[in-house]
């Protein structure tokens, strides 16, 4: 069945350090992939995302790469900062009207 | 702009009683409608969706069932509570345009006793 495995599952970095999230997934029919972040106790927020047909995105100090062949995605955080300390949860879409979360980072951003 | 409510906030209810949550969206329609699960410290785990008035797909057999009586209306129902079914309760929706972005309420702290 559809899979996506997260990895690591807790990173812990100094400020101003990057902090990459690593996904890997099965399915080939996938075509979308989102990234959230979650504060602690609050809801996922969805902080960016890419489809199958692009190779990276960025937005600010946050880009999404992607490689199909590999069947792997990745979350890159530059210039981190103590506001980036949550979880962030990788998905994926590929049919069927629903996402397949992976089992989340706990990212700490150290002064 | 969409908006998307979950009601109560936190709700303690004892073993053996029966649940009801609500979720609705505004400022959308014919929405996908989405029910999941977070133990605490853990991920998210997909309850039910549903694409349609009336449609709901299980994910997870359980105490637990869905519901769609109206198009933005979204109910998740239990008969009788388990103490594994304490948790944080999270809606969330999607739209056509939107294609799979989901985007998720503000949840529902369940503590069973």
């Amino acid at each position: 069945g559809e899979n996506v495995e997260q990895h690591p599952s807790t990173l812990s970095v100094q400020e101003g350090d990057s902090a990459v999230i690593k996904c890997t997934y099965s399915d080939s029919a996938s075509n979308y992939f989102p990234w959230y972040k979650q504060e602690l106790g609050k809801r996922p927020q969805l902080i960016i995302d890419i489809r199958s047909n692009v190779g990276e995105k960025k937005d600010q100090r946050i880009a999404v790469t992607l490689n199909k062949t590999a069947k792997h995605f990745s979350l890159h955080i530059t210039e981190t900062q103590p506001e980036d300390s949550a979880v962030y949860f990788c998905a994926m879409g590929g049919g069927g009207n629903k996402l397949t979360f992976g089992t989340g980072t706990q990212l700490k951003v150290e002064l | 702009s969409q908006t998307i409510h979950q009601w109560p906030a936190t709700l303690v209810q004892p073993v053996g009683s029966p649940l009801s949550l609500e979720c609705t969206v505004e400022g959308t329609s014919n929405p996908n409608l989405y029910w999941y699960r977070q133990a605490a410290g853990r991920g998210l785990q997909l309850l039910f969706y549903s694409v349609g008035i009336g449609q709901i797909s299980s994910e997870v057999p359980q105490n637990l069932s869905a519901s769609r009586p109206q198009d933005r209306q979204f109910i998740l129902s239990s008969k009788k509570l388990l103490l594994s079914d304490s948790g944080f309760y999270l809606c969330a929706w999607t739209w056509g345009l939107a294609g799979y972005q989901q985007y998720f309420g503000p949840g529902t702290r369940l503590t069973v006793t």
